[in-house]
């Protein structure tokens, strides 16, 4: 079947200790996004791919960053993770036209990030 | 106004009820509205999308009021099985974002 799938689904690391967080697709979407989600909250859009470009928000820290090789993977780099970023990280994708207007998103299952 | 807002609930209702939440949402541009479900500690999946015409499917009915910026979902004979959390996501015409989320509305089904 079709999906996306993001590994590792658990992921602990320490206070300032680098980590990346992985998604590929098997959707050939040409859209990736990667959300942030606390406990409670909804899913916060840190930056997203448009084919090859990249899109970040205004409020995503320098802290995280993103890479996309090719049209089926998207990594999301933490450079110095904090207490702060223990969250579940979700990886999406889409295919959307620039007509305009927006489509489905499907989402992997999450990395539940622990920082100590 | 925030740009997608919903009530948090809990709503705690018995099997078999109907119950309706809303969601508004703040730029009048917005083309695209869904509702999402997302069950604890799993990814958001695409309940259903939200056409300007009302759309039903099986128990659920999803409407969009323009006029008021609102959309709403309805379920009908509830189901132990439809206790989660519905999050409604609307479109951002304009800057980065593509879709913006609610927090989402907790919805539990009780015996």
């Amino acid at each position: 079947d079709a999906m996306v799938i993001q590994n590792p689904r658990y992921q602990v690391t320490q206070f300032g200790k680098p980590v990346t967080l992985s998604c590929s697709q098997t959707l050939n979407h040409n859209v990736m996004y990667w959300y942030q989600q606390k406990s409670s909250q909804a899913p916060k859009l840190l930056f997203h791919y448009y084919d090859k470009d990249f899109n970040n928000e205004a409020d995503t820290p320098d802290n995280f960053q993103s890479r996309r090789p090719n049209t089926s993977f998207c990594f999301l780099d933490i450079r110095s993770p904090g207490l702060g970023d223990a969250a579940m990280y979700l990886c999406a994708t889409s295919e959307e036209s620039l007509a305009g207007g927006n489509d489905e998103q499907f989402f992997g299952p999450g990395t539940r990030l622990t920082v100590l | 106004r925030k740009e997608v807002e919903q009530d948090p609930g809990p709503f705690n209702v018995p099997e078999g009820a109907t119950v309706a939440f809303n969601c508004t949402y703040s730029n009048s541009a917005s083309q695209s509205f869904f509702w999402y479900r997302q069950d604890c500690r799993k990814e958001p999946k695409l309940l259903m999308s939200v056409y300007s015409s009302g759309n039903e499917d099986g128990r659920f009915t999803a409407q969009l009021n323009r006029a008021s910026q609102y959309i709403s979902l309805l379920i009908r004979d509830s189901k132990l099985s439809d206790s989660a959390t519905y999050l409604c996501v609307v479109n951002k015409p304009s800057g980065n974002t593509p879709l913006v989320f609610g927090k989402g509305t907790r919805l539990s089904v009780i015996a």
